[in-house]
């Protein structure tokens, strides 16, 4: 089956304490890219990759990082998690990230609390 | 990414009501894509317009992008309590989707 997972589902940390949240996905995509969703604000993207080893900030890539060492791997970093990145975070990827018409596959969330 | 304003942001109707949700840019959009996020779930794929004045139909869902491209609607007719999500626009670039804040629709059985 076609799909994006994340893993863990939900997570309740603390300040400070280092987390990796994982994307994979087994469609051969190109294209990768993390959101955060926030209450009213909608959807807003914090890092993509377009390719194996090639990625980029977003609208808000303050306190993240990502790597691309595999195609099918996106994973999100948060070094030193705050409060204010308490969100809930998809991972989302689309086959050619050179087409304007190209569709995103989302996968299914993350819960993050940072007390 | 540019600014997609979307309203209203939240909408109650009575099962059999119609719905209708919009979308605003103040610049020329390349495309519109809208995506449907069922309460607890991830955004799903609804469809792209990327015509001037395009109109596409799903069934009851009814899409339109208007002639200047700078904005569009999503008009469900007859809402149905399956109806029940936050519907949302997003801009379509080579990079990124730029969303819009989503229409939260609650269908009153």
């Amino acid at each position: 089956e076609a799909q994006v997972t994340q893993n863990p589902r939900y997570l309740i940390t603390v300040t400070g304490k280092k987390l990796t949240v994982t994307c994979s996905q087994n469609m051969n995509h190109e294209y990768m890219s993390w959101y955060r969703q926030d209450p009213g604000l909608g959807l807003r993207q914090i890092y993509y990759s377009m390719n194996v080893e090639v990625t980029d900030k977003g609208d808000v890539p303050e306190g993240y990082k990502v790597s691309r060492k595999e195609k099918r791997n996106f994973p999100l970093i948060l070094e030193s998690p705050s409060p204010n990145q308490t969100s809930l975070y998809f991972c989302a990827s689309s086959l050619n990230p050179t087409l304007s018409t190209d569709t995103q596959y989302f996968g299914p969330g993350t819960r993050l609390t940072v007390l | 990414g540019q600014q997609v304003m979307q309203i209203p942001q939240y909408q109650h109707v009575q099962e059999g009501e119609d719905f209708t949700t919009y979308c605003n840019s103040s610049t020329t959009l390349s495309n519109i894509q809208w995506y449907k996020q069922r309460p607890g779930g991830h955004p799903v794929f609804l469809i792209q317009l990327v015509k001037s004045g395009e109109v596409k139909k799903q069934k009851r869902l009814t899409f339109q992008f208007g002639e200047a491209k700078k904005n569009s609607s999503l008009h469900i007719t007859a809402t149905q309590t399956t109806d029940v999500g936050t519907y949302f626009c997003a801009e379509g670039s080579a990079r990124q989707l730029t969303f819009g804040s989503g229409t939260q629709l609650t269908v009153l059985p």
